[in-house]
């Protein structure tokens, strides 16, 4: 059972356009919602995490939007550039108080930026 | 700072084989979980191991074992490899103490199985 679901698989997008990716799950225990973004042959590196007491967060150019109560966030990157092509995971936790518990990943969104 | 490490970075088993993959946590880490992706997928929590003893484990058999030391670093072993355990195996590392959820990745290691 798929507790993360992301879409879409794959997507392209002009420099200088808005990328979207959606996520959704299951799990209502879930309280951090980090995203990931993977460079070929490397590890995830954190972009922007968001905990459910707030409906959106904002770092730069990266936005995650949340909606606790359909259980669904997504992440917009605005002004999209070429070095924004890589993969992008959506991950979803439950932090115990004790540290994180094991992440639950989406099945990650290509994204390529066109010049 | 160094971040999470792993080594070795790639490695070539033949199945029925036994492997050993290491990690170094992040400075001021004493959590360490391990991931495994495959191709074209996200990676799947596989155990998380904080104070050497495994705190939490994902669906995986048992012949995928670990070990954290003292020094928190960690070992994943996985034990009569099958041509389906050829992935990139990810180290993530965190804390465990306080409410800190992030988990730091290391470059993974590259498993082929022949």
């Amino acid at each position: 059972q798929q507790q993360v679901k992301q879409s879409p698989q794959s997507l392209i997008v002009q420099k200088g356009g808005i990328s979207i990716i959606n996520c959704a799950y299951e799990n209502t225990a879930f309280d951090y919602f980090p995203w990931y973004q993977q460079f070929p042959g490397k590890g995830p590196a954190l972009l922007i995490a968001i905990r459910p007491d707030v409906s959106e967060k904002k770092e730069g150019r990266f936005t995650i939007s949340f909606n606790k109560s359909a259980k669904q966030f997504s992440l917009h990157i605005m002004d999209s550039q070429p070095g924004d092509s890589a993969t992008y995971f959506c991950a979803a936790t439950s932090g115990s108080g004790g540290g994180a518990d094991g992440l639950t990943f989406g099945k990650g969104t290509h994204l390529i930026i066109q010049p | 700072d160094a971040g999470v490490t792993q080594s070795p970075t790639h490695l070539i088993k033949t199945r029925g084989q036994q492997v050993t993959l290491r990690c170094s946590p992040k400075s001021g880490h004493d959590t360490v979980s391990w991931y495994q992706q495959a191709l074209g997928q996200g990676p799947q929590f596989i155990f998380q191991y904080y104070e050497e003893e495994e705190r939490q484990r994902g669906n995986f058999p048992d012949r995928f074992s670990g070990h954290q030391f003292p020094n928190y670093s960690s070992e994943l072993n996985v034990n009569a490899l099958l041509l389906g355990d050829s992935a990139l195996y990810l180290c993530a590392s965190s804390s465990g103490q306080g409410y800190q959820e992030t988990q730091y990745f290391g470059p993974g290691t590259r498993l082929l199985v022949l």
